[in-house]
């Protein structure tokens, strides 16, 4: 069974539309987060909650709104989108969102806006 | 703020070739450290981390990496590379936020 599971792998849109990606947990962890790598391959945190509250929230355009119905899953809802919003999306969970924690990643979504 | 930097951008070796990547971060508190790798078209996955007690550890795939407390440092080696270790490596730290360096690309040359 797979740890974290992102859905879809694969995300090809146009600009100006909203969509959604799902992330969800099996390991029982509080914390999740979510993770945009650039082409460069440069990784920056966007958010990370605890147990479905925002502790994390970088600084993201407002068209990005994470929603956490439970501690299993943080789905990530992006609205209106454009070129530059292209990337790999990375889910990840830790046990909590402290010192000493190991995250572990999804197999991530690769977004592409047309 | 918080930092990680890591020496080098692209490096490329032959395979038996032995392997060191720089990592340094800043911080000036008590840091937990971490190495992952995301080989092509995949996730990134734990190879080691170091938290406290002996500096140097041991992950997996013959990597190890040392801690210098006095250096910020924490870099990655293997005595001899494979072809199967051509991937992307991050160093991260995790102090009062967790936070990844830029990568740096492996290329193993058969």
């Amino acid at each position: 069974d797979t740890a974290v599971s992102q859905t879809p792998k694969y995300l090809v849109t146009q600009m100006g539309n909203d969509k959604s990606i799902k992330c969800e947990q099996n390991l029982g962890h509080d914390t999740m987060y979510w993770y945009k790598q650039d082409s460069k391959k440069f990784l920056k945190i966007m958010f990370s909650y605890n147990n479905k509250e925002l502790i994390i929230n970088e600084t993201v355009p407002n068209r990005f709104s994470p929603k956490s119905p439970d501690k299993a899953h943080l789905n990530l809802h992006i609205n209106s989108l454009e070129l530059g919003d292209s990337a790999v999306y990375f889910c990840a969970s830790s046990q909590a969102g402290g010192r000493g924690n190991i995250q572990y990643f999804g197999a991530g979504t690769r977004l592409s806006v047309l | 703020a918080q930092s990680v930097s890591q020496h080098n951008h692209h490096v490329i070796l032959s395979e038996a070739a032995s392997l060191e990547l720089g990592c340094n971060y800043s911080y000036g508190g008590t840091v937990n450290l971490f190495w992952y790798v995301q080989y092509p078209g995949q996730h990134l996955q734990l190879l080691l981390k170091y938290f406290s007690g002996d500096p140097l550890v041991k992950g997996i795939k013959g990597f190890e990496a040392e801690f210098i407390k006095s250096k910020f440092s924490f870099n990655l080696r293997k005595p001899s590379v494979q072809w199967s270790d051509t991937a992307e490596y991050f160093c991260a730290a995790q102090g009062q936020n967790f936070v990844f360096g830029p990568g740096t690309r492996l290329s193993v040359l058969p």
